[in-house]
């Protein structure tokens, strides 16, 4: 099963605007990470964020967790048409093993 | 470095037949996994493996075996494929390092299984 879910399942946007893709799962995590597929290619992974953090940046990206909520959110500002791409998150458990878990993605579509 | 290499990059298979798909990292990275991906889904993991001699099952292990005999190389093998497991594969691995839960990505093998 789907450990995450993302909202919305598809955006289109203008280049300059910003993105905003949504994330929730099911179980407690040790942490959850955010990764990017351009299209036919493999997985890139872009940024990590821990149960204990709350917020992170990287560059042009913002990534949210609310534990409480069991959700996470990640910005992309000022949106470039080489942004186009799908966007996963993935949690790993608190317990067990390493390994990750998928939601079913975002796709982006960045209009030039 | 390579990364984590796949081979062979698309493969068309009738049902019942076996093949072994590659995956090689020269990161020394301890942790490799293989995921599937559907159409429009995310990925599911298949099995795992946290070193040389040690593997496990993920979500969706039926129907594949692994070996990891070295630290390099994760094959995965489909034993007598079915239509169900067309698919796109994905090998990845990482490593206990600073970034102990970062996954480095293959860029995938795309089955067909008629």
């Amino acid at each position: 099963s789907q450990q995450g879910e993302e909202d919305p399942q598809a955006l289109s946007i203008q280049e300059g605007e910003n993105a905003t893709m949504n994330c929730s799962y099911k179980t407690s995590i040790n942490n959850l990470q955010w990764y990017r597929q351009n299209s036919g290619r493999g997985l890139v992974h872009l940024i990590l964020i821990r149960s204990n953090e709350r917020e992170k940046h990287s560059g042009r990206l913002r990534v949210t967790l609310d534990t409480s909520k069991k959700s996470s959110s990640l910005l992309i500002t000022a949106s470039r048409a080489a942004d186009t791409a799908s966007y996963f998150c993935a949690t790993r458990r608190d317990t067990g093993r390493r390994a990750l878990t998928f939601g079913s993605g975002t796709r982006l579509q960045v209009q030039p | 470095n390579a990364g984590v290499t796949q081979t062979p990059k698309f493969q068309v298979l009738k049902t019942g037949q076996s093949m072994t798909l590659q995956c090689a990292q020269d990161m020394n990275h301890e942790y490799m996994s293989w995921y599937r991906q559907d159409p429009g889904m995310g990925l599911r993991l298949i099995h795992y493996s946290v070193g040389a001699g040690i593997t496990d099952q993920g979500e969706v292990p039926n129907g594949y075996n692994v070996s990891r005999s070295t630290t390099e190389d994760f094959p995965l093998r489909l034993l007598s494929a079915a239509p169900s497991q067309t698919s796109v594969y994905f090998c990845a691995s990482s490593s206990s390092g600073t970034a102990p839960d970062t996954q480095y990505f293959g860029p995938g093998t795309r089955l067909t299984v008629l």
